[in-house]
């Protein structure tokens, strides 16, 4: 079974860009979660969806977005990128929302913003 | 609201020696537990998992962690480290809330000494 994928794998914009990071789950999984992790901040949970619905959001500002489609892919989007959204961002897939299911990680999309 | 904290940021052992990595967590019920693994630009790999039952459980690699409730503590262990055990371990506490699925801990950095 393929592991979750993330696309681009590395990006780098200029402040005052806007950024979309793609996530396709696992096969048959319904939950993607995003995180965001920098050295400072660690992992920062961002958004959850199951079923194309967001079902929590972390406290992040408005500038960050996401969306869930039909077939359970998932795109989140920066706009207005600053320096501090310069991280790693990571998908994660699970069968349902449940906490209890595992929670599988894609390798991350690097986005640096100079 | 769930959190956990991981006291030590790095550790240094040589290879062939016993790890402990601490988490302690706090959360009002009873708390999913995780431990992840995270390989120098990679996402994180699910090490293992408490839910409920037997208090000492068995994970991938080698691992395993033991809950106490008392200590509200989930520490990681390994009889034996290996060189390859270099990475990055996150505990993390899971619940079915608002705060999404996982809250993490600030992670603690592994170095193994030849």
């Amino acid at each position: 079974k393929a592991g979750v994928t993330q696309t681009p794998r590395y990006l780098i914009k200029t402040r005052g860009q806007q950024v979309t990071l793609s996530c396709s789950p696992i096969s048959g999984h319904r939950s993607v979660s995003w995180y965001q992790q920098t050295p400072g901040q660690g992992l920062q949970f961002l958004f959850e969806y199951f079923s194309e619905t967001q079902r929590n959001k972390g406290n992040f500002p408005g500038r960050f977005s996401g969306r869930q489609f039909s077939n359970s892919r998932s795109e989140m989007n920066v706009s207005t990128l600053e320096l501090g959204d310069s991280a790693l961002y990571l998908c994660a897939s699970s069968l349902t929302w449940r906490a209890t299911y595992e929670q599988y990680f894609g390798p991350g999309t690097r986005l640096t913003v100079t | 609201a769930q959190s956990v904290t991981q006291p030590d940021i790095h550790i240094t052992v040589s290879e062939g020696a016993s790890l402990e990595l601490r988490c302690n967590y706090s959360y009002g019920a009873t708390p999913y537990l995780f431990w992840y693994v995270q390989s120098p630009g990679q996402g994180l790999q699910l090490l293992l998992k408490y839910f409920s039952g037997d208090t000492l459980v068995q994970g991938i690699k080698g691992f395993e962690a033991e809950f106490k409730r008392s200590q509200s503590s989930f520490n990681l262990r390994k009889p034996s480290v290996h060189w390859s055990d270099a990475a990055e371990y996150f505990c993390a506490v899971g619940a079915d809330t608002n705060a999404g699925k996982s809250t993490f801990g600030d992670g603690t950095t592994l170095t193994v000494k030849p």
